[in-house]
Formats: structure tokens, C-alpha cells, sequence
């Protein structure tokens, strides 16, 4: 099973800075790799796949790189609708697909 | 618009099943594969297995083997879930979420998921 670690568990940003999450899959998933975001309440969403190509609707501001074991998803001058949680999910090897514990994004 | 519309909350005790539904809308509920997800209270998610509506094909995550079982009604367009043997680690939402397609292939990402069902497993 490869374990997926994502980092920080919290990060506090100030809106209108950016803000960098991090993904760590315990071996390679290529570029199979996709982020949700999941406000409380909410079913996830999807923000990206492939490592990089942002979901239809999904804003600029969103971006994913990466390939291999080491992913990150940046959000570029946080607006108030993004504080929310960040999950990353790999589908390169399975069963099972898994996802890593979260970033929780927080207002500062 | 795609909606994956599932059934109402559930409180069980342990020892028993429940049946999840997860219906379908606005797209060809055969070509793509229906997922299952899982997510207990303040926790992350945990992928439990997926259908294939087209075949009635299935794959479970070995944790839940001999607990799960998926099916299908292509003519309401919906996917089931049935999980027995509960246990109160049980308690979470269930979600359904719909794979998104490479080309005329199943990715297996998931690009549009339902509202969920909470699950309350308590004696």
C-alpha cells in the first residue's frame, strides 16, 4: 500500500498571500496524483489530476507540480472561499487508492 | 448537471448492516465507474472499493473484504453499497464519487461525489 503524507497538518495564512501544501507518497505514483479541497459540511472537490491539470472551474490561482514521490499544490493570494482542507490522493498503484491526512488551510 | 444523489443518515447497532444508495443524473450512469469512500468524524478519507455499473464488475479494498458488497441498478440508475458486521469505527460518511474517464478508459480520480451518508454505529 503506499502511504501518502501530506504537510504541514495546519497552515495559517493571512488572505491575499500564498500559500504552499505539500504531498509525499511513500513510493513513486508517477504523475498519477489528484488534490481535493473539502470545506466542513462538504463532499470533497476536485482541484487537480495528473499532478497538474486543473479540474474544469477550477481557478488560475490553483496550481499542482511534481512527479514521483513529491507533490505540491500552491495557492497563489488565498481568497476567503479557499480556507478549507487539502487532501492529495495517488492512483498509480492500487488496490487500494489512497489519500494522504489532510492540510488544513486556516485564516491567520 | 452530473448529481449523485444518496440516501438519508442511518443509525445502526453493532452487529448489523446497512444498505447505502447513491443515484445517478445527467450523464450515461454505464460508463463510469462509481466509487466508495469513507470518512470517520474529524478524519481523512479511506477509499473502501468501486463498481463498474456497466458490467457489475467490482474491486474492494482488502479492509473491507467480507464486510462489502457494491451492486447496481442500471435501469434507476443507482449504485448501492451494503456493509455488514458493523462496528461502532464504523461510524463515518459514506460517499459515492463518480471516477473520471482518460479518454474511453477509467481514471481513478473522482470528479464529482455526493453529498454523503452519515453512519452512527451505537448500541
Amino acid at each position: 500500500e503506499i502511504v501518502m503524507t501530506q504537510s504541514p497538518a495546519t497552515l495559517s495564512v493571512s488572505p491575499g498571500e500564498g500559500a504552499t501544501l505539500s504531498c509525499r507518497a511513500s513510493q513513486s505514483v508517477s504523475s498519477n496524483l489528484a488534490w481535493y479541497q473539502q470545506k466542513p459540511g462538504q463532499a470533497p472537490r476536485l482541484l487537480i489530476y495528473g499532478a497538474s491539470t486543473r479540474a474544469t472551474g477550477i481557478p488560475a490561482r490553483f496550481s499542482g507540480s511534481g512527479s514521483g514521490t513529491e507533490f505540491t499544490l500552491t495557492i497563489s493570494s488565498l481568497q476567503s472561499e479557499d480556507f478549507a482542507v487539502y487532501y492529495c490522493q495517488q492512483y498509480n498503484n492500487w488496490p487500494p487508492l489512497t489519500f494522504g491526512g489532510g492540510t488544513t488551510v486556516e485564516i491567520k | 448537471q452530473v448529481q449523485l444523489v444518496q440516501s438519508g443518515a442511518e443509525v445502526k447497532k453493532p452487529g448489523a448492516s446497512v444498505m447505502f444508495s447513491c443515484k445517478a443524473s445527467g450523464y450515461t450512469f454505464t460508463g463510469y465507474y462509481l466509487h466508495w469512500v469513507r470518512q470517520a468524524p474529524g478524519q481523512g478519507l479511506e477509499w473502501m472499493g468501486w463498481i463498474n455499473p456497466n458490467s457489475g464488475g467490482t474491486n474492494y479494498a482488502q479492509k473491507f473484504q467480507g464486510r462489502v458488497t457494491m451492486t447496481r441498478d442500471t435501469s434507476i440508475s443507482t449504485a448501492y453499497m451494503e456493509l455488514s458486521r458493523l462496528r461502532s469505527d464504523d461510524t463515518a460518511v459514506y460517499y459515492c464519487a463518480r471516477a473520471s474517464l482518460t479518454g474511453y478508459f477509467p481514471s481513478y480520480y473522482f470528479d464529482y461525489w455526493g453529498q454523503g451518508t452519515l453512519v452512527t454505529v451505537s448500541s
